[in-house]
């Protein structure tokens, strides 16, 4: 089974300020690690996945995150948010097996003041 | 771009009545799950569903859960006697065969009074 923590449950940022998300999880076997954000009124959309390769993965509206297996984390980043990066984040993983379910974080919501 | 929809947007019913979710997953995808997100908590996994029938389910969807897809678009959850602690979120997802990410539907709040 699978487990994760988002350290910070609301985080706000000034305009054009970067911003980081904490992911840290925990899994008796391999992982596939994804961020999805849902956007007010809207559904989760999938920011970006990490499923092997290199550890520093791009995702959409220039969102990265890098996997660090030793740390068991997978944190969130952007170098300049807008306004429009007003959401929650999630962060989910799911195990290498066939267990296809994902578990979530419980969010952190991020919060762009002009 | 192709889009998980769900009906209804919300859902209000009161205590023992029989509520069922509906869902159109995105056209080519062949398996489906369910989730809930009770308010303030975490995203959590009720059901997946693979080549008509269940393939994994969580201890929440126990007996009074059942999901359904009764035609080649729709995919349905059913709960047969609501009670207040069904009061959430409800997320369908959709999955193409080979890949590994989840596309979500916009959710349908239900409100058990």
């Amino acid at each position: 089974a699978q487990s994760v923590t988002q350290l910070d449950s609301q985080v706000p940022v000034f305009e054009e300020a970067p911003v980081e998300l904490r992911c840290n999880y925990s899994s008796s076997v391999s992982v596939y690690l994804f961020w999805y954000v849902q956007y007010p009124n809207q559904g989760l959309q999938l920011l970006l996945k990490y499923l092997s390769g290199s550890t520093l993965v791009k995702g959409i509206n220039g969102f990265e995150a890098e996997f660090n297996k030793s740390q068991t984390s997978f944190h969130l980043r952007k170098p300049s948010v807008h306004i429009s990066d007003t959401a929650e984040y999630f962060c989910a993983v799911r195990g290498y097996n066939n267990d296809y379910k994902l578990s979530f974080g419980a969010g952190t919501t991020v919060t762009v003041r002009a | 771009e192709p889009e998980v929809t769900q009906t209804p947007s919300h859902q209000v019913t009161q205590m023992g009545q029989e509520v069922i979710l509906r869902c159109v997953p995105i056209s080519n995808h062949l398996y489906f799950y369910w989730y809930r997100q009770i308010l303030g908590q975490k995203v959590e996994f009720l059901v997946s569903f693979y080549n008509n029938e269940i393939s994994e389910k969580s201890e929440i969807f126990d007996d009074q859960f059942s999901v359904e897809r009764p035609d080649g678009s729709n995919f349905t959850l059913k709960i047969r006697s609501t009670k207040l602690e069904d009061s959430a979120m409800y997320f369908c997802a959709s999955r193409i065969i080979g890949a590994y990410e989840q596309y979500f539907g916009p959710g349908t709040r239900l409100t058990v009074t």
